[in-house]
């Protein structure tokens, strides 16, 4: 149980343009999930928070009109990185914490998505 | 900003020995959280210790967690070259207890 999934696992694409990840909860519903971004050999940041229903919270220094985050259920949030540049390469994961078990539940991580852009 | 911060940043070892990593944080928590990532994987959670926790095993895990110290250190007993990965510490804080992620340690297992 608790499985989240991402799609696509890797995805190259051209400067300028755009890209959408998904992160999915398969067998469990999820109010929240979290986006972050790893580069390489580097610990996870944490991008923004996507609340099922509302706004995303972003957190300082992120660009919220650049990474659009839509969590348009309870099982999916979508990142959109628009405009695309080589520095927005990295590995984007995504995590859910299961609905109804309060905010010091633990939370489930997506595979990840390789992003590289040309 | 960084939480947690790992120590050793790598630690190579024999299968078969015992690896020990430490983790330190800087504010008050709730629960600390240890992960591993495999080489260009997701994470995936191992243990979790309460703050009223001193101590917790799971299988060939054990954690430990001083909150007057604010550290934590993780226990791989009878390592085996499956346990080369990445390791993390989180913490929880703040609104929805988003979690704040240490650098991690790189574990090698030699076999």
């Amino acid at each position: 149980g608790a499985v989240v999934s991402q799609h696509p696992s890797w995805v190259i694409c051209k400067s300028g343009t755009s890209v959408k990840i998904e992160c999915r909860s398969l067998d469990f519903q999820a109010t929240t999930m979290f986006w972050y971004r790893q580069f390489p050999k580097q610990s996870l940041m944490l991008m923004a928070t996507s609340n099922e229903g509302s706004k995303a919270t972003y957190e300082q220094g992120v660009e919220k009109d650049k990474f659009l985050i839509n969590h348009a259920s309870l099982t999916l949030s979508t990142l959109t990185v628009t405009s695309a540049h080589p520095e927005d390469s990295s590995f984007y994961i995504c995590s859910a914490r299961v609905s109804g078990r309060g905010q010091r539940s633990e939370q489930f991580f997506g595979p990840g998505t390789r992003l590289t852009v040309l | 900003s960084q939480q947690g911060e790992e120590d050793p940043q790598a630690l190579s070892i024999q299968e078969g020995e015992n690896a020990t990593m430490n983790c330190s944080y800087k504010t008050s928590i709730n629960n600390l959280q240890w992960y591993r990532q495999n080489s260009g994987r997701g994470l995936v959670h191992l243990i979790l210790i309460r703050s009223n926790e001193r101590e917790k095993h799971s299988g060939r895990l054990r954690v430990t967690l001083d909150t007057s110290k604010k550290s934590s250190s993780l226990l791989i007993t009878a390592s085996r070259a499956a346990d080369t990965a990445s390791y993390f510490c989180a913490t929880p804080a703040g609104a929805n207890s988003k979690l704040t992620f240490g650098k991690g340690i790189t574990l090698s297992v030699r076999p």
